[in-house]
């Protein structure tokens, strides 16, 4: 099974709104990452969680906020954001490791489109 | 410099044709992986194949395989017997095992490649 999950499938939020975004994967893997991708440009990485510590955060301003409850769960909280910022949110798990193998690989999830008013 | 480089916008294939999808990538690592993800208009990457850079046969995964030509640094992607459900936007992305530092974990992928299939 490689299936990460996603919730919600689109959301549509005021710059004032605050919402958030859920992932959820159950393959045992403990990195998990936020990507941000535009139309036809290829994902940009945001966040990485490793064992359910933040270990790689790409400059990502502060109205992004994530979390990670459990090896399973991985949230993005978003607040003020700007109409810029509306885009596919890519969420992806892997096992860890740092040999480049194949057990490496990252599953994506099917996303979620935000558009942001 | 770009470290994944897709030169093909766009390519064009007829059904039950074979189609390459060419990809070159520039890394001092001697440990990487080279992986080809498809993106349909639904959103979703879907991983396809993997490479890694000590494998000496070129990988395969059904109707996609690898060519993998290490002393050129070329990774390419070939469909045999194109679908139309093929029609998509296909990612070569790298992952380099020593980069370290703030480079652990990253994907490097490239800009893309929309293939588009006729029927």
């Amino acid at each position: 099974d490689t299936e990460v999950t996603q919730t919600p499938k689109h959301l549509v939020m005021g710059m004032t709104n605050k919402k958030s975004l859920k992932c959820e994967q159950h393959m045992g893997h403990r990195a998990m990452y936020w990507y941000k991708q535009k139309a036809k440009k290829p994902p940009e990485l945001m966040f990485v969680y490793s064992y359910e510590k933040l270990s790689i955060n790409e400059s990502v301003p502060s109205r992004f906020s994530p979390e990670c409850p459990n090896s399973s769960l991985l949230n993005l909280h978003l607040h003020a954001l700007q109409p810029e910022d509306s885009a596919l949110y890519l969420c992806a798990s892997s096992q860890e490791g740092n040999l480049a193998g194949r057990q490496e690989t990252q599953y994506f999830g099917p996303g979620t489109r935000l558009l942001v008013l | 410099a770009q470290k994944i480089t897709q030169t093909q916008p766009g390519m064009f294939v007829q059904e039950k044709e074979a189609v390459t999808l060419d990809c070159t990538y520039d890394t001092s690592d001697q440990s990487y992986g080279l992986f080809w993800y498809k993106q349909p208009s639904s959103g979703e990457m879907i991983f396809l194949i993997y490479q890694g850079s000590y494998d000496e046969q070129n990988a395969t995964e059904g109707r996609y395989s690898l060519n993998f030509q290490k002393a050129r640094k070329s990774a390419n992607l070939v469909i045999s017997a194109s679908q139309l459900g093929d029609s998509a936007m296909y990612f070569c992305a790298m992952r380099e095992a020593n980069a370290g530092g703030t480079s652990y974990g990253k994907l490097t992928f490239g800009q893309g490649t929309i293939l588009t299939v006729h029927p």
